[in-house]
C-alpha cells in the first residue's frame, strides 16, 4: 500500500525559512512524478510544486516560484520543500502528491495523498 | 497560466438527486482534467481523470464528461456520503485547481 509521511511543519516568523520532508512507502519511487499542494486554513486548494522522476525537471505556481524550491532523493524515497522568505499568506496545510506516473504521460493527476503537516507563519 | 472556474460554489441537495458541477477552462486543455472529493479534515481522493475515467474503487454514480475547454462532473443519485467539497485540477499546462464546490444537505 501507499504511504506519504509529511512532516516538518510548524510555526515559523515572516521571512523564516522551513524544510519540509515527505517519506514514501509501498512504490518505486523514482517511477513517478511527486509534487505538494497546499490548502489555507477555511480554503481551497492550491497546487505548490511537482518534480519529474527523475528530479531533473521541476515546476512552481507562480506564487511560490524563487521562494519554494522542490528536490527529491530516490535512493531515500523522499520529497522535500524548501521553503523561503515565508509570508503570513503561506500559512496551510502541505499535502504531499503522488502523480499517476511519470510526468511524459498522459494523465499526470494525484492518486496518492499524505495526510499533510501545517505551517503557520506569524510573528 | 490556465485558469480553471468552477461553478456552483455551493450547491443544497438532497439523497437520491442528481447533482452536476462544472468546470470551465480559460483555453483549450483537451481532456487533461480530474475530479476530487475532499471531507472536513482529510485529505482530497482522486475521483475521476482524464475527463471521463474513473478511478479504481470510485462508485459507479460518479461520471465526469467533456473536453477542450468546459467540463462535468455527474452524481447521479447523491448518497449521504457524498456531501463533501469537489474539485477540478487540470494538467494540461502545470496544474491549477477550481475554486472548489461545497455540497450541502438540503
Amino acid at each position: 500500500e501507499v504511504q506519504l509521511l509529511e512532516s516538518g511543519g510548524g510555526l515559523v516568523q515572516p521571512g523564516g525559512s522551513l524544510r519540509l520532508s515527505c517519506a514514501a512507502s509501498g512504490l518505486t519511487f523514482n517511477n513517478y512524478a511527486m509534487g505538494w499542494v497546499r490548502q489555507a486554513p477555511g480554503r481551497g486548494l492550491e497546487w505548490v510544486s511537482t518534480i519529474c522522476g527523475s528530479g531533473a525537471d521541476t515546476f512552481y505556481a507562480d506564487s511560490v516560484r524563487g521562494r519554494f524550491t522542490i528536490s527529491r532523493d530516490n535512493s531515500k524515497s523522499t520529497l522535500y520543500l524548501q521553503l523561503t522568505s515565508l509570508r503570513a499568506e503561506d500559512t496551510a496545510i502541505f499535502y504531499c502528491v503522488r502523480a499517476q506516473s511519470h510526468c511524459g504521460s498522459r494523465s499526470r493527476q494525484f492518486d496518492y495523498w499524505g495526510q499533510g503537516t501545517l505551517v503557520t507563519v506569524s510573528s | 497560466a490556465t485558469q480553471m472556474t468552477q461553478s456552483p460554489s455551493s450547491l443544497s441537495a438532497s439523497v437520491g438527486d442528481r447533482v452536476t458541477i462544472t468546470c470551465r477552462a480559460s483555453q483549450g486543455i483537451r481532456n487533461d482534467l480530474g475530479w476530487y472529493q475532499q471531507k472536513p479534515g482529510k485529505a482530497p481522493k482522486l475521483l475521476i481523470f482524464v475527463a471521463s475515467s474513473l478511478q479504481a474503487g470510485v462508485p459507479s454514480r460518479f461520471s465526469g464528461s467533456g473536453s477542450g475547454t468546459d467540463f462535468t462532473l455527474t452524481i447521479s443519485s447523491l448518497q449521504p456520503e457524498d456531501f463533501a467539497t469537489y474539485y477540478c485540477l487540470q494538467d494540461y499546462d502545470s496544474w491549477t485547481f477550481g475554486q472548489g464546490t461545497k455540497v450541502e444537505i438540503k
